[in-house]
């Protein structure tokens, strides 16, 4: 079965300190992977995907196919960070059909 | 002018009544979505439009009733709801057909069954 899984439903840091939101997934073949954020009273935006292998607002997110992870994480946090964080993934190819995981609330404590 | 917006913000019903909920995207693609997300559970895919066209349907009941009469316009029509559809409904759109393309959000209709 396709599944993600956010082993964290709460996460909590100092500002400055690095932070590392895990995911993983379950899925055959070549996945795609993505990072939703959702700030405070905003709407559920891309944050960064696989496939792209860019650095977002200082994110970065590596695909593990051996551990089949793709861990978002950033070397300093700061309080702006603060949201929930969804990993998402869907099937390779023309497949549109994302799966979300339960989310991980991030508070970056000043 | 938002990518994807989608009305009511808020909309507070009684079981037996009948409502509409409205997505529109300005962003040129050809692809939509209607997702629930509930409290303590991950967002869920409801139903999927490609070219107007309904490619997927989620086992979501029946009285959720989707339509697309072109690209740009989504609807969710809503008919004898249950207090365990009290959720948020998400609409979503991207270039489908592509592969890779990211899946564009909108800000959501809370809805609440009394």
């Amino acid at each position: 079965a396709q599944r993600v899984t956010q082993p964290e439903k709460l996460l909590s840091v100092f500002k400055g300190a690095p932070v590392e939101l895990k995911c993983n997934y379950s899925y055959s073949g070549s996945p795609e992977l993505f990072w939703y954020v959702q700030y405070s009273r905003q709407r559920l935006q891309l944050l960064l995907r696989h496939i792209s292998r860019e650095s977002i607002k200082g994110f970065t997110a590596d695909l593990n196919k051996g551990e089949t992870s793709f861990h978002l994480k950033k070397p300093f946090a700061q309080e702006e960070d603060s949201a929930m964080y969804y990993c998402a993934a869907r099937r390779g190819g023309s497949n549109y059909k994302l799966t979300f995981g339960k989310g991980t609330l991030l508070t970056v404590n000043p | 002018e938002t990518g994807v917006t989608q009305t009511p913000r808020h909309l507070v019903m009684g079981m037996t009544n009948k409502k509409s909920l409205k997505c529109e995207q300005h962003l040129g693609h050809n692809a939509m979505y209607w997702y629930k997300q509930s409290a303590k559970k991950p967002l869920e895919l409801m139903f999927v439009y490609n070219f107007k066209e309904q490619t997927e349907n989620n086992s979501v009941p029946s009285r959720f009733s989707p339509e697309c009469p072109n690209s740009s316009h989504l609807f969710l029509h809503l008919h004898t709801l249950q207090p365990e559809d009290s959720a948020l409904y998400l609409c979503a759109s991207s270039q489908g057909g592509l592969g890779n393309q990211p899946q564009h959000f909108g800000d959501g209709t809370r809805l609440s069954i009394l």
